[in-house]
């Protein structure tokens, strides 16, 4: 168990919306990456951080924000949901500068 | 265009069969996982391959790391059914989150 718990689990909203997912680690790592899963596509990342305040653009990131205010907590933000966006969310953590531990993933659908 | 092209995508053995899947491509890597995920859950990183021609064994799965370290295989031997899961491999072009890239996964299933 690393440690990492993802919230919500499962979500269904409208297209338009404002959505918001959260990543909390209890290990202290470093690195904090989003990523969705979808078929055909395989992991694609979103956003990573590499510290407090610290964040980056991934291969996906638009339509996406994130911050980090904590070492512990990644927030994902989706600032007007589309329906292209549905998708399976995961959360990964790391030590060095590549994902090493993921969390059960959110499970988010866009009507 | 996937960076990684993983085969086969599907695979239904019976208890007991060994099995291997592959993960290629054109790119050089600085190094090379291999994951499993099973439904409703993230990904379990296995190994990390990082020289040419590697061989990292867990228990019954043998990692390689192609000489070229453009591809990479999986071999299961005997497998059981606690093997069935989403096997992803995901190639590093170098340093940083933004360097690695994912194959779309080789969904494996051992039929007691």
């Amino acid at each position: 168990d690393a440690g990492i718990t993802q919230s919500p689990r499962h979500k269904v909203t409208e297209t338009g919306t404002p959505v918001t997912l959260r990543c909390h680690q209890t290990e202290n790592h470093r690195y904090m990456y989003w990523y969705r899963q979808d078929p055909g596509h395989g992991l694609r990342l979103i956003h990573y951080s590499y510290g407090v305040k610290d964040t980056d653009k991934g291969e996906v990131s638009d339509g996406y924000s994130v911050s980090r205010s904590k070492t512990e907590d990644f927030l994902l933000t989706l600032e007007s949901a589309t329906s292209s966006q549905t998708s399976v969310y995961f959360c990964a953590t790391g030590t060095g500068g590549q994902p090493q531990h993921f969390g059960d993933g959110t499970r988010l659908s866009i009507l | 265009t996937q960076l990684l092209e993983q085969s086969p995508q599907f695979l239904s053995i019976q208890e007991g069969e060994n099995l291997t899947v592959y993960c290629n491509s054109s790119s050089v890597f600085s190094s090379l996982q291999w994951y499993r995920q099973e439904p409703g859950e993230g990904p379990v990183l296995l190994v990390t391959v990082v020289t040419g021609g590697e061989v990292k064994k867990l228990k019954r799965l043998t990692f390689q790391f192609g000489d070229a370290r453009k591809d990479s295989s999986l071999h299961i031997t005997a497998a059981q059914p606690g093997d069935t899961g989403l096997y992803l491999c995901a190639g590093a072009l170098g340093t940083g989150a933004n360097n690695l890239f994912f194959g779309t996964g080789t969904r494996l299933t051992v039929i007691p």
